[in-house]
């Protein structure tokens, strides 16, 4: 079984600040993709990034990029120019692949972000 | 695209009596469908795991007959959550999956399920 750790429960910065969440996962697995989520008040989930354990290359979306270590077992997500939109939980979430298909999702607790104005 | 709903948004019953929970892909045929459960200030728990015209499979921990699971169709799956007490009283969400998109899940925006 894989297990997601994110040490961080709440983080504050100000509105503009970098910030970076930390998630760190323990598996045997080869072959799997790594996710972070962001669920605002309203409680849907919204991906944010997704990383495919087989690529190197550290995905990218606009202000949001991850820092991949896969020898480490560890994904962090990076949020530059933060806003106040950006305020939600973040959960990590692992899922395996197998054949055709795959399992479920295995979040972290979560890291509750707050950006101040 | 890749819309999912699920009905009803929040339900409030009483103990002893069952709940059915509807998760529906819009806009795509959901091969694989997910059911989490999220208690107050927690993390998502993956429940159950069903295929389309399969049985669901659940993760260990979880009473398969508290808590049916029925993929009859690629667009529709349902949650029933029997003789509930107020322990079941949680957020359910459902994710749908389809291979065509590959592995992402696309989430519903959960029900809330209060047992009195």
């Amino acid at each position: 079984a894989q297990t997601v750790t994110q040490s961080q429960p709440e983080m504050s910065v100000q509105e503009a600040e970098t910030v970076t969440l930390s998630c760190t996962y323990d598996t045997s697995e080869n072959n799997y993709y790594l996710f972070w989520y962001k669920q605002p008040p309203s409680r849907q989930m919204i991906l944010v990034i997704r990383q495919e354990a087989y690529k190197q290359q550290n995905a990218t979306e606009n202000r949001f990029s991850v820092n991949f270590q896969k020898a480490a077992k560890s994904f962090s997500l990076k949020i530059s120019d933060s806003q106040l939109g950006d305020t939600a939980m973040y959960f990590c979430a692992f899922m395996k692949i197998k054949g055709g298909g795959a399992d479920g999702l295995t979040f972290g607790k979560g890291t509750h972000l707050i950006i101040q104005p | 695209g890749a819309v999912v709903s699920q009905h009803p948004s929040r339900v409030i019953c009483k103990s002893g009596t069952s709940v059915k929970i509807e998760c529906r892909s819009l806009d795509f045929q959901a091969t694989t469908m997910f059911w989490y459960r999220q208690f107050p200030k927690q993390s998502l728990m993956l429940m159950a795991t069903s295929n389309e015209g399969s049985k669901a499979t659940y993760e260990q921990g979880v009473e398969k007959d508290k808590f049916l699971i029925n993929h009859a169709s690629l667009t529709l799956s349902t949650l029933t959550v029997t003789s509930a007490h107020p322990e079941d009283s949680s957020f359910y969400i459902c994710s749908a999956r389809d291979f065509v998109r590959g592995y992402e899940q696309f989430f519903g925006p959960g029900t809330r399920l209060t047992v009195l």
